[in-house]
């Protein structure tokens, strides 16, 4: 069974500062990875996806991840926080021939003024 | 152009009442899920529909809970008898094709007294 790992679980930054949260699965296919934003008291969110191509992808909000499929990570980064950017991030993946995905336990960002 | 519709938004009940759930997919999505999300636990998958038949099921913590899809359009999540242990956040999300990213309703907030 696929699982994701989300290292992070609580990350406090002040505003302008760079943001990396990692992400790890363990699954030897080929796979689809998701970032996932949840501001406080919303829903999900589609931050970013990657099936396949350039395995930097650029999402909403001066959001990227980076697929490095050696290592199987697929870490959220983006240089400069703002106050809004204060939310859950999940981070989720699936693997071909099956469409569920596996999210990760999420990780709490939040960005001072 | 509508999303996820989930109702309730909020539903307060005391233990051992039947507790309905209700969403309506994105027009044209033919894959439906059911998420449970706990400060516990993190986001939970109960059950996975592909149209409108249940795939997997494995995430239904027991026979208290129960899903149907009559069609296309509408789903429901049932719990009874409900327990203090099943508040939670529950979402819906719908998805076409499956291997696609997922939309999320606003989710119920179910509190078991």
């Amino acid at each position: 069974a696929q699982s994701v790992s989300q290292h992070n679980h609580h990350v406090i930054l002040s505003e302008a500062a760079s943001l990396e949260l990692g992400c790890n699965y363990s699954y030897g296919g080929t796979v689809n990875l998701f970032w996932y934003v949840q501001y406080p008291g919303q829903h999900l969110q589609l931050l970013l996806k990657y099936f396949s191509g350039d395995p930097l992808v650029k999402g909403i909000k001066g959001f990227e991840a980076e697929f490095i499929k050696s290592k199987f990570s697929f870490n959220l980064r983006k240089p400069s926080v703002q106050w809004s950017d204060t939310a859950e991030y999940f981070c989720a993946v699936s693997g071909a021939g099956s469409y569920i995905p596996t999210f990760g336990r999420g990780t709490s960002l939040i960005v001072h003024p | 152009d509508a999303g996820v519709i989930q109702s309730p938004r909020h539903e307060v009940t005391e233990m051992g009442q039947e507790v309905t759930l209700r969403c309506k997919p994105i027009s044209g999505h033919n894959s439906l899920f059911w998420y449970r999300q706990t400060m516990m636990r993190g986001l939970e998958l109960l059950i996975y529909f592909n149209n409108n038949v249940p795939i997997d099921d494995s995430g239904m913590p027991e026979d208290r809970f129960s899903a149907k899809m009559p069609n296309a359009s509408f789903s429901t999540l049932k719990i009874q008898p409900s327990e203090p242990r099943d508040s939670a956040v529950y979402f819906c999300a719908s998805s076409f094709p499956p291997a696609q990213p997922q939309h999320f309703g606003d989710g119920t907030r179910l509190s078991i007294l």
